[in-house]
């Protein structure tokens, strides 16, 4: 049971560079996100998708973009690298049944932007 | 949006005692309250969670209690073992908006054996 799958675990890119920050999902989950995480700034949400086709900014969204065009994958655009995006990003998928829900996390992607 | 402040940033405590972390929030429709265990190297996992409508919940050596009132709530892990040192963090998230998730900046729990 694969969950949720991020890759690449590492990556480094040059200032100006563009790569795409992939996440796939098998659990058939409505709801996707991507957070940051930073030393001492716990997890801020860039964005989320509610479903297929359907995606909204979170918290940090400058400098990232999304798309949702199926259910399983949801992945992360970073067009014009810069230093302040270095950090650690976290992919996670939820489901909401009733009053019965959870998020579940993937492995996350190392970053660094020199 | 919603605030999650978390208290403290570093708890260090000797094997077998009891661990609280404490967490509040400002937006009162936030309604479901997460907490996370990170390890080093992975991704955050769900150890427990709350909602609105309970005050209190426990899971084996791990519990967690709501104040609503006040809008702050804690995790409590009695006979701590040194695989309980990870990095902890809380969450908030309103019922319309799943997926949203607000976090706390973490808990740096360390158990000494």
């Amino acid at each position: 049971n694969a969950g949720v799958t991020q890759t690449p675990k590492f990556q480094v890119l040059k200032t100006g560079q563009s790569m795409t920050l992939q996440c796939a999902q098998d659990m058939n989950h409505e709801y996707m996100s991507w957070y940051r995480q930073d030393p001492g700034m716990g997890l801020r949400l860039i964005h989320y998708s509610v479903g297929a086709g359907i995606t909204d900014q979170g918290e940090v969204p400058n400098g990232y973009n999304v798309s949702r065009s199926t259910t399983e994958d949801f992945p992360l655009r970073l067009l014009s690298a810069a230093p302040s995006q270095t950090s650690v990003y976290f992919c996670a998928s939820s489901y909401s049944i009733g009053a019965d829900t959870e998020a579940f996390f993937g492995q996350g992607t190392r970053l660094t932007v020199v | 949006g919603e605030n999650v402040e978390q208290h403290p940033s570093t708890l260090s405590v000797q094997e077998g005692d009891s661990a609280v972390i404490k967490c509040t929030y400002s937006d009162s429709a936030s309604n479901y309250f997460p907490w996370y265990k990170q390890e080093l190297g992975k991704g955050p996992q769900l150890i427990i969670d709350i909602r609105s409508n309970v005050g209190e919940k426990k899971d084996q050596r791990i519990a967690v209690t709501l104040n609503k009132t006040a809008k702050h709530f804690s995790l409590h892990i009695t006979e701590t073992q040194p695989e309980d040192s990870a990095v902890y963090f809380c969450a908030a998230i309103r019922g319309s908006t799943l997926g949203r998730l607000y976090f706390g900046r973490g808990t740096q729990l360390t158990v000494w054996p």
